[in-house]
């Protein structure tokens, strides 16, 4: 079953703009991760975050975590084409470390 | 540091023929490693994971088999493929975070 679920599908922007994508899940997680996987290519690992931990950054990406919610947030500033790919948000319960379930992914197209 | 490589990149098979995925870890003692399939426009599912040498566990039921001859190997594989086997298979190692290899694209025909 699917754990993850990333909202939008799909999204579209300009250069410059920030792209904001969001998962939810369903039960208690150890962690989430999230991953962008270029068309055709293996998942690039961007950020971890503990379900201790509420917001992270990492270069030009912020996620964030909010579990009572059951949410988290990957936002992209100032987006480069080269962000165009699939993101995908993958959580992993408790005691299942590398147990991961990934959401169906949300695509991000950046336009020059 | 660490390094996972996986080969074939793409493979072409038959419907009936047996198959056999490689993944090697590189930079790293004793990882967990696991398999998983990405069918098209999915997300990854978590086919089988390993703790250590001979020790399998898998989570879904399928035609398929995994097996960890060595620390840092770990093998898919199948004796006769079926057309619902066609995905992309990436094979991952983790401490924490969860690292995956660049993945085989498979289709059986």
């Amino acid at each position: 079953s699917q754990q993850g679920e990333e909202d939008p599908q799909a999204l579209s922007i300009q250069e410059g703009e920030n792209a904001t994508m969001n998962c939810s899940y369903k039960t208690s997680i150890n962690n989430l991760q999230w991953y962008r996987q270029n068309s055709g290519r293996g998942l690039v690992h961007l950020i971890l975050i503990r379900s201790n931990e509420r917001e992270k950054h990492s270069g030009r990406l912020r996620v964030t975590l909010d579990t009572s919610k059951k949410s988290s947030s990957l936002l992209i500033t100032a987006s480069r084409a080269a962000d165009t790919a699939s993101y995908f948000c993958a959580t992993a319960q408790t005691d299942s470390w590398g147990k991961l379930q990934f959401g169906a992914g949300t695509q991000v197209v950046v336009t020059p | 540091s660490q390094t996972i490589h996986q080969w074939p990149a793409t493979l072409v098979q038959p419907v009936g023929s047996p198959l056999s995925l490689e993944c090697t870890v590189e930079g790293t003692s004793n990882p967990n490693l696991y398999w998983y399939r990405q069918a098209a426009g999915r997300g990854l599912q978590l086919l089988f994971y390993s703790v250590g040498i001979g020790q399998i566990s898998s989570e879904v039921p399928q035609n398929l088999s995994a097996s960890r001859p060595q620390d840092r190997q770990f093998i898919l594989s199948s004796k006769k493929l079926l057309l619902s086997d066609s995905g992309f298979y990436l094979c991952a190692w983790s401490v924490e975070s969860v690292y995956f290899g660049p993945g085989t694209r498979l289709t059986v025909l």
